[in-house]
């Protein structure tokens, strides 16, 4: 079993719908990012997390760390909002990430 | 305040050259990390740089080497380089004393 699982793979949505794209995870962490990449492009990241819930523009970020959950919600979501977010969580100082797999969202106008 | 930037963005390399690729962290953070994605893969753990020092590496061959400069910036380099080289290599930076893991936009490296 990987160490950060993320749901769903793939997601397709219509334009406007709100979006929730799912990460749990394994091992005791000291913060969670969340990050976005465009087909063909960098990575961004969108959030990174330790505690509680964080908001920005349309995308919100929470995390339960007694669950060992977290969720990006889009709300109102654009076709510009097509891409692939990948989890990561960092077991503290010095450690690598480690990355989910990723889920593929296609916003559909 | 500036981010973590990396140079070039693309390179574009032939088959058995050597790349260079470049990491400047964010003021005050001292350790770099060094991430590979290939071409359909997942994001690969290749190197971590602390306070001048190779810490830990992934499981890459020889031919992916680095340093960390005394302004811990640092330097990717891949020898003999391999057309399965080709993939976005991304840095991260990150302080010693406070959390603040903040990653750069990457270099596409692309090996003809």
């Amino acid at each position: 079993k990987n160490e950060v699982e993320q749901s769903p793979q793939n997601l397709t949505a219509q334009e406007g719908e709100f979006i929730t794209i799912n990460c749990s995870y394994s091992v005791g962490i000291s913060a969670l990012h969340w990050l976005q990449q465009h087909p063909g492009g960098g990575i961004v990241s969108l959030f990174m997390l330790s505690s509680g819930k964080k908001k920005h523009g349309r995308l919100i970020a929470t995390i339960n760390i007694q669950e060992k959950h977290s969720s990006l919600h889009i709300t109102a979501s654009h076709p510009r909002d097509s891409a692939v977010y990948i989890c990561a969580v960092n077991k503290g100082y010095g450690n690598k990430l480690v990355f989910g797999a990723g889920t593929i969202l296609r916003v559909k106008s | 305040e500036a981010g973590v930037t990396q140079s070039p963005t693309h390179l574009i390399k032939t088959r058995g050259q050597q790349a260079t690729l470049r990491c400047s962290p964010i003021s005050g953070h001292t350790s770099v990390y060094w991430y590979q994605q290939a071409l359909g893969l997942g994001l690969q753990f290749l190197l971590w740089y602390d306070e001048g020092e190779e810490r830990n590496r992934g499981n890459f061959p020889p031919r992916f080497s680095g340093r960390q400069f005394p302004n811990y910036s640092s330097e990717l380099n891949v020898n003999a380089l391999e057309l399965e080289d080709s993939a976005l290599y991304l840095c991260a930076s990150e302080p010693r004393t406070a959390y603040g893991y903040t990653f750069g936009s990457g270099t596409r490296l692309t090996v003809v």
